[in-house]
């Protein structure tokens, strides 16, 4: 199993322009998440999926999209980049989304706008 | 709402001494409690987890205990590696289908030889 991949790995981008980045998971895993990891603030969530089809928003989602048309990918877009968006963007899935349940974390995609 | 709150960081420490990070936590039912680690350049990866109060979860030398008389989940290791150096993240779980952890902000650890 590859788990949870992310591409690309670093990624820079002018004010305004678009782009998305990708997530797919071989695990079967029913919910997915994005997050985003600004230093020393942790994890922010962006949105998150229980299942195909279904998505909602979390903490911060202004500027954000997403879709899950499939179990395994769900692809996070970003419209019209600004600066606020440079961070560190971390996919992650998780099989029940129970309170139990643990989450794994793909490798990450180092975004900055300039 | 459920909160984290950990240690500031960093935390430095020689090789093979002991290392307490401090993790409390506030939130409504029983949740389930987390650490995860992130070593430099990757994703976070589980470290232990505790499902009920008093569960101790146990990885690699790791040790935490939930104690909910305290609310806490502190993170100790009798003897660090500089392997060791990372990020660390305590994260909670609320009880009653919650599928959206809540995560502390990291405490990083340096570890010297």
């Amino acid at each position: 199993n590859a788990g949870v991949t992310q591409t690309p790995k670093f990624r820079i981008l002018k004010i305004g322009q678009s782009m998305t980045l990708q997530c797919t998971q071989d695990m079967n895993h029913n919910y997915m998440y994005w997050y985003r990891q600004d230093p020393g603030m942790g994890l922010k969530l962006i949105y998150y999926s229980v299942g195909a089809g279904i998505t909602d928003k979390g903490e911060v989602p202004n500027g954000y999209n997403v879709s899950r048309s499939t179990t395994e990918d769900f692809p996070l877009r970003l419209e019209l980049a600004a600066p606020s968006q440079t961070s560190v963007y971390f996919c992650a899935s998780s099989y029940e989304g129970t309170s139990t349940d643990t989450q794994y974390f793909g490798p990450g995609t180092r975004l900055t706008v300039l | 709402g459920d909160s984290v709150t950990q240690m500031e960081g960093p935390v430095t420490l020689s090789e093979e001494a002991f290392l307490t990070i401090n993790c409390t936590y506030t939130a409504t039912g029983y949740p389930s409690l987390f650490w995860y680690v992130q070593y430099p350049g990757e994703g976070l990866q589980l470290l232990l987890k505790a499902t009920k109060a008093d569960d101790k979860g146990s990885n690699k030398g790791f040790e935490a205990t939930y104690r909910k008389e305290t609310t806490s989940f502190h993170l100790e290791k009798g003897s660090v590696q500089v392997s060791d150096s990372a990020v660390y993240f305590c994260a909670l779980s609320a009880l009653g289908g919650s599928y959206i952890p809540t995560f502390g902000r990291g405490t990083s650890l340096i570890v010297h030889p």
